[in-house]
């Protein structure tokens, strides 16, 4: 079962940035947070991953609170091309347990 | 570099049949998971294969298997199709490492048992 809790739906409007929460709070020590996003029947896209400390990509920041039960992604100025499920996972091996995602609209 | 490559990408059999399934990692990607999408149950781990020996197992009947070969590749063999079995097929490789790299996922086999 997957050990996170994410919302089901979430909307943003086009270059404003888009924030999806993520609630893991039976995580352990050693467990990384990982974020993909699916779009529309492809295979999962890695985003990020990060453990305690906050990470920036490219892509997107994570944001991990410092009891780390909880974390956010942020895509800085959202495209529609943006529009996907996005998966947290928390992570053990490469067993990658996935949620329901969140699915974030992108609107004009 | 080349990206995960999965085939074939669409299927359509018929129930009690078999079928294989195959992937080939990144270029010097050594672990290989698989996974299954359905509507109804979402992305569902099956299996994992690293230098040709299975390290962990999802929570799946054993009609369901899998295998890598030395050179990485890995197939997987569903036998006695059910139209349960109906999904999208995900395979992933990573580097693996002992601090956990990124999984890449390939496109998919959209298998359909009529």
């Amino acid at each position: 079962d997957a050990k996170t809790t994410q919302p089901p739906s979430m909307d943003c409007a086009e270059g404003r940035a888009a924030n999806l929460p993520c609630n893991h709070s039976t995580i352990s020590g050693n467990e990384y947070v990982y974020w993909y996003r699916q779009i529309h029947s492809q295979g999962p896209q890695y985003i990020i991953h990060g453990l305690k400390n906050n990470e920036t990509n490219e892509m997107a920041s994570l944001i991990i609170t410092e009891d780390r039960k909880s974390s956010t992604l942020i895509l800085p100025h959202a495209t529609l091309r943006d529009t996907a499920v996005y998966y947290c996972i928390v992570r053990v091996d490469n067993d990658m347990r996935f949620g329901a995602g969140t699915r974030l609209t992108v609107k004009p | 570099k080349a990206g995960v490559t999965q085939t074939p990408r669409y299927l359509i059999k018929t129930r009690g049949q078999q079928v294989t399934l195959s992937c080939s990692p990144i270029s010097g990607h050594r672990s290989v998971s698989w996974y299954q999408q359905t509507p109804g149950q979402g992305l569902q781990f099956l299996f994992e294969y690293f230098s040709e020996t299975q390290r962990n197992k999802g929570n799946f009947p054993g009609r369901f298997s899998g295998r890598q070969f030395s050179n990485s590749r890995s197939e997987m063999n569903v036998s006695t199709l059910e139209l349960g079995d109906s999904a999208l097929y995900l395979c992933a490789s990573s580097l693996p490492t002992v601090q956990y790299t990124e999984a890449f996922f390939g496109q998919g086999t959209r298998l359909t048992v009529v």
